[in-house]
């Protein structure tokens, strides 16, 4: 029974196309995050979205977009795709409040051609 | 700022002898202070965490960390490292709703 469960798992697309990586949680958490793995490995946050509403916007480019429609699921949009994007995405969520852990999805692949 | 250090890009050790990543952070207040495992194309696993009390910590596969205030450390141990444990390991501090990570360490294993 997988907790946090993220879709596709690989995406391979053109630049200037549009998709989107969704992302759901059975865990029953109130918040929920978008990272980004670069090639280095090096994890950089994206997004924090705490009860449907955004929390963090860390400098991410506005082509980015999440949309939280309930607090187990959010979906993360990228309009007009650069070969930069190119990445694994993971999605995460945890439990509001001081030192609980973030649990992570199996990321998805996203390669930009 | 918080901000995590991770010194160890690559390590290679041999099956079975001994193992210590390195975690040196920043943060204000009280940090929680997690390390997670990365295997080639999985998601991240929690190894272990620290919030408070015993600085010495117990985590799954027979990791353990030790948290030293004075030092801003979080270092990882295990005293017998397996081929399995070849992964990718990173060291985080979580100020609540906010996970900010080290850079990884890649763990090599030779027979």
């Amino acid at each position: 029974d997988t907790a946090v469960s993220q879709t596709p798992k690989y995406l391979v697309t053109q630049m200037g196309n549009d998709k989107s990586i969704k992302c759901e949680q059975n865990l029953g958490h109130d918040t929920m995050y978008w990272y980004k793995q670069d090639s280095k490995k090096f994890l950089k946050i994206m997004f924090s979205y705490n009860n449907k509403e955004l929390i963090i916007n860390e400098t991410v480019p506005n082509r980015f977009s999440p949309k939280s429609p309930d607090k187990a699921h959010l979906n993360l949009h990228i309009n007009s795709l650069e070969l930069g994007d190119s990445a694994v995405y993971f999605c995460a969520s945890s439990q509001q409040g001081m030192g609980t852990e973030a649990f992570f999805g199996q990321g998805t692949r996203l390669t930009v051609v | 700022a918080q901000s995590v250090t991770q010194p160890g890009i690559h390590i290679t050790v041999s099956e079975g002898a001994s193992l210590e990543l390195r975690c040196n952070y920043s943060y204000g207040a009280t940090p929680y202070l997690f390390w997670y495992v990365q295997s080639p194309g999985q998601g991240l696993q929690l190894l272990l965490k620290y919030f408070s009390g015993d600085t010495l910590v117990q985590g799954i596969k027979g990791f353990e960390a030790e948290f030293k205030r004075s030092q801003s450390s979080f270092n990882l141990r295990k005293p017998s490292v397996h081929w399995s444990d070849a992964a990718e390991y990173f060291c985080a501090v979580g100020p609540g709703n906010q996970f900010y990570f080290g850079t990884g360490t890649s763990l090599t294993v030779i027979p």
